[in-house]
């Protein structure tokens, strides 16, 4: 079963905002949210975690409502190398970690 | 620190081979994931290590694979025999604690059976 549920993928032009949207249904109390960027042949890259609210870093920001059944990574000002595979990432009540099938984001000129 | 380390970057066999992949963590780090990335099923949890223990391998695919841990320093992932269907890029990555982590993954291995 799929824990996360994300666009498969999104354009935007340059220095435009873009935000991601993940649902996450059945996320457990103690559970956090965290977000990764993989380039092509690269691994993943962390880029920001979250528990509630608005957390907000160098790179992005996370916005989780109150519910936590979903959370939206907000990247201000794209450009190209933005491009990436974005991925959403929480812990289950197992502590499984599941991985959603990741949000391809094309950066357009 | 180097980051994980993983070896061979790319791996080409024949079907029915014996393939064994590398991974160095990061020192420090008391967890050890590896992870398959293919097209049709994206990124895959395959097993995890805490203080070089097995701890969920409920994501192996099937008895061809293993992966041990000797030490901290070092993990290997195998496939044997290899089919076809292993081809995929295979990640290595580490993290200090589980809950509130970070992973650092390596560069991935590229495995192809032909």
């Amino acid at each position: 079963l799929a824990k996360t549920t994300q666009p498969i993928s999104m354009d935007s032009y340059e220095g435009q905002e873009v935000n991601i949207t993940c649902s996450h249904n059945n996320i457990a109390t103690n559970d956090y949210i965290t977000w990764y960027q993989q380039f092509p042949s690269q691994g993943p890259r962390f880029i920001i975690q979250g528990y509630k609210t608005k957390v907000t870093n160098e790179v992005a920001s996370l916005f989780i409502p109150a519910d936590r059944k979903s959370s939206t990574l907000s990247l201000p000002r794209v450009s190209l190398s933005d491009t990436a595979v974005y991925y959403c990432l929480v812990m289950n009540r197992d502590d499984k970690i599941i991985f959603g099938k990741g949000t391809r984001l094309h950066i357009l000129p | 620190d180097a980051g994980v380390i993983q070896s061979p970057r790319h791996e080409v066999t024949e079907m029915g081979q014996e393939v064994t992949l590398r991974c160095k963590p990061i020192s420090g780090h008391d967890y050890l994931f590896w992870y398959r990335q293919t097209m049709m099923r994206g990124l895959e949890l395959l097993i995890y290590f805490n203080n070089n223990v097995p701890i969920d391998d409920s994501g192996m695919p099937e008895d061809r694979f293993s992966a041990k841990m000797p030490n901290a320093s070092f993990s290997t992932l195998k496939i044997q025999p290899s089919e076809p269907r292993d081809s995929a890029v295979y990640f290595c990555a580490s993290s200090l604690v589980l809950r509130s982590y970070e992973q650092y993954f390596g560069p991935g291995t590229r495995l192809t059976v032909t």
